[in-house]
């Protein structure tokens, strides 16, 4: 089975610092890894994702993460925070059953921002 | 147009009720999912839909009854509720059933309480 572990339940950094959100991942195939993003109230929104192509992955908003397989971690970081980057983050892994998608989450990580 | 469109955006009902959920999305996406996400949690599987074909029930209760009449809707249909049923329902959608790394786009959800 596939699963994911965030660590940290809470992040809270000050503007303009770095953001580091910890992932680490279990499979017992090459995983597909994905970071989504949820604001209060709204549905999720995918950040970015990682498919066996670079290791290192850039997406929206300015975030970024690197697959490393030795480590089974693909950590999730921006080198500045912004106000706007408060929200629940979600690490995912993709996993096929019966030729279907199914994403399975991790518990979430949620980001505060302070001024 | 990205969007995933859900309605109705709250809905409060009582255990002997019956009401409906609605997604719809109009991108050609030929998988359709509902997730339940209960308060400070991360979102969980109930039903994929392929081809408008259910492929994947992890073992739903039979009050929750899912229907896709065509590759655009998706409706989840609701009876004799309990309160601890009462969470957030997020509709997603996704390009190819097939294609594991794709990703999924989701609706803001209906937040369903059961009294």
């Amino acid at each position: 089975a596939q699963s994911v572990t965030q660590l940290g339940s809470h992040v809270s950094v000050s503007e303009g610092a770095l953001v580091l959100l910890r992932c680490n991942y279990s499979s017992s195939v090459p995983p597909y890894l994905f970071w989504y993003v949820q604001y209060p109230n709204k549905g999720l929104q995918l950040l970015l994702k990682y498919t066996s192509a670079a290791t290192l992955v850039k997406g929206i908003n300015g975030f970024e993460a690197e697959f490393k397989k030795s480590e089974t971690s693909f950590h999730l970081t921006k080198p500045s925070a912004h106000m706007s980057d408060a929200a629940e983050y979600f690490c995912a892994v993709s996993a096929a059953r019966r030729g279907a998608q199914k994403l399975v989450f991790g518990q979430g990580t949620r980001l505060t921002i302070n001024p | 147009d990205t969007e995933v469109t859900q309605t109705p955006k709250h809905l409060v009902m009582g255990m002997t009720n019956k009401k409906s959920l609605k997604c719809e999305q109009h991108m050609g996406h030929r998988a359709m999912y509902w997730y339940k996400q209960k308060a400070k949690k991360p979102p969980e599987l109930m039903f994929v839909y392929s081809y408008e074909k259910l492929s994947i029930n992890e073992s739903v209760p039979s009050r929750f009854s899912p229907e896709c009449p065509n590759s655009s809707l998706l409706n989840l249909h609701l009876h004799a509720l309990q309160p601890e049923d009462s969470a957030l329902y997020l509709c997603a959608s996704s390009q190819d059933p097939g294609a594991y790394t794709g990703e999924l786009f989701f609706g803001e959800g209906s937040r369903l309480t059961v009294l």
